[in-house]
């Protein structure tokens, strides 16, 4: 079973639509996650950080289910610029090391067309 | 300021060639990683370096060789690369002493070997 997964998708969507993403991690010690965006032969960039209460930002509420060891990411009316990869990504180590050991789920591509 | 600068950012090099990627950030970040990333695939975690101390080691070739000279500067010396280490490489940076540990990441060196 792979750390994270994710749905690949692809996602292809018409402006304005809402649009979910799933992400499952298999270790349960691991204490922090977030989703990141990439554009295509860009690097990585933090979207944002998933808390335990859920979290939203602007257009995106993101949410975690640590029993069910669940991530999801919700983006309400979508833009022509949301197009992008979006990855899962989980701290597979517990909290009190100074480093992390991010693992990243394979990715979901969105589309958004006009 | 959330920047972290790799150099160079293409590089083309025989299988008999060394060469060095340079990365470094002046956030203040104790934890610095490289990560490899292929063409559609998510980046996958090469090195950790947590107070310039060689943390994770994820069984990397010995023709990868990480070097840590100070808390802002990660060198990844390359030595007799095969063409199927050609990818995307990426150097991150988080701050250690946060639980969260979201990681930044620069734009990557995109190599090419021959």
């Amino acid at each position: 079973r792979k750390e994270v997964e994710q749905d690949p998708g692809p996602f292809n969507v018409p402006e304005g639509a809402t649009v979910a993403f799933n992400c499952t991690y298999s270790n349960s010690a691991s204490q922090s996650f977030f989703w990141y965006r990439q554009d295509c032969r860009k690097e990585p960039k933090l979207l944002m950080s998933v808390y335990s209460s859920g979290n939203e930002d602007g257009r995106f509420t993101a949410q975690l289910n640590r029993a069910s060891q669940y991530i999801s990411l919700l983006i309400r009316d979508s833009k022509l610029s949301d197009s992008a990869t979006y990855l899962c990504v989980v701290n597979l180590l517990p909290g009190g090391t100074s480093y992390g050991k991010l693992t990243f789920g394979q990715g979901t591509i969105l589309t958004v067309h006009p | 300021d959330t920047e972290v600068t790799q150099t160079p950012k293409h590089l083309v090099m025989g299988m008999t060639n060394k060469k060095s990627l340079k990365c470094e950030q002046h956030m203040g970040h104790r934890a610095m990683y490289w990560y490899k990333q292929k063409a559609k695939k998510p980046p996958e975690l090469m090195f950790v370096y947590s107070y310039e101390k060689l943390s994770i080691n994820e069984s990397v070739p010995s023709r990868f060789s990480p070097e840590c000279p100070n808390s802002s500067l990660l060198n990844l010396h390359l030595h007799a690369l095969q063409p199927e280490d050609s990818a995307l490489y990426l150097c991150a940076s988080s701050q250690g002493a946060q639980e969260r540990k979201e990681a930044f990441f620069g734009q990557g060196t995109r190599l090419t070997v021959v």
